[in-house]
């Protein structure tokens, strides 16, 4: 039972260069997220979907792009890395049935832009 | 606006001690919360959360919490804690916002149990 699933789990990248991150998860959910960990800040929200096909912007959306092409893929791109952007990157996951249900977290990706 | 607060960055604690760690939350709409653990270099996973119903939610690894409606608080309590209970916990408020449930993290408490 493997949950969501993030790759890469660690990279480490120029400023300028660009990358994606995926997410995928098995639990057939309808609602997938990103957010960025940062110390002291806990989880911010970069981008969310309620579905395949749809992408939304979260709190903190500068700098990123999504897509959700199949239900349980999501992808999170950076065009043009910034040193600002160096954090651990959280994939999550819920049923969407507004709020009760708690999301479901992978392992994330830690980050780091020189 | 949902707000999220925990009062303690840092909990320093002794095995078998109890302990609590402190969440406030500000909401004008009715809130479901949430308390996450997240244990060095992993993902956050539910510890408990409160829906509706009886105010004393008991969660995983023997931990409990109660939602007080008039303080607006939701503090999470163990009586007797682990070494293995070293970790960072999130405390959280979820509810629709925009059409989708949207969850508001606190900044975390990084719990530290002691021999």
């Amino acid at each position: 039972n493997a949950g969501v699933t993030q790759t890469p789990k660690f990279r480490v990248l120029k400023t300028g260069q660009s990358m994606t991150l995926l997410c995928a998860q098995d639990m057939n959910h309808e609602y997938m997220y990103w957010y960025r960990q940062d110390p002291g800040m806990g989880l911010r929200l970069i981008h969310y979907s309620v579905g395949e096909g749809t992408t939304a912007k979260g709190e903190v959306p500068d700098g990123y792009n999504v897509s959700r092409l199949k239900k349980q893929n999501f992808l999170l791109g950076l065009e043009s890395a910034a040193p600002s952007q160096t954090s651990v990157y959280f994939c999550a996951s819920s049923p969407g049935t507004g709020g009760r249900q708690p999301q479901h977290f992978g392992d994330g990706t830690r980050l780091s832009i020189l | 606006a949902q707000s999220v607060t925990q009062l303690d960055s840092q909990v320093p604690v002794f095995e078998e001690a109890p302990v609590e760690l402190r969440c406030n939350y500000s909401s004008s709409v009715s809130v479901y919360l949430f308390w996450y653990v997240q244990y060095p270099n992993q993902g956050l996973q539910l510890l408990l959360k409160y829906l509706s119903g009886s105010t004393l939610v008991k969660g995983i690894n023997g931990f409990e919490a109660e939602f007080n409606k008039s303080q607006t608080s939701f503090h999470l309590r163990k009586p007797s804690v682990h070494i293995s209970d070293t970790a960072e916990y999130f405390c959280a408020v979820s509810g629709l916002s925009g059409g989708y449930n949207k969850l508001i993290f606190g900044a975390g408490t990084r719990l530290a149990v002691h021999p």
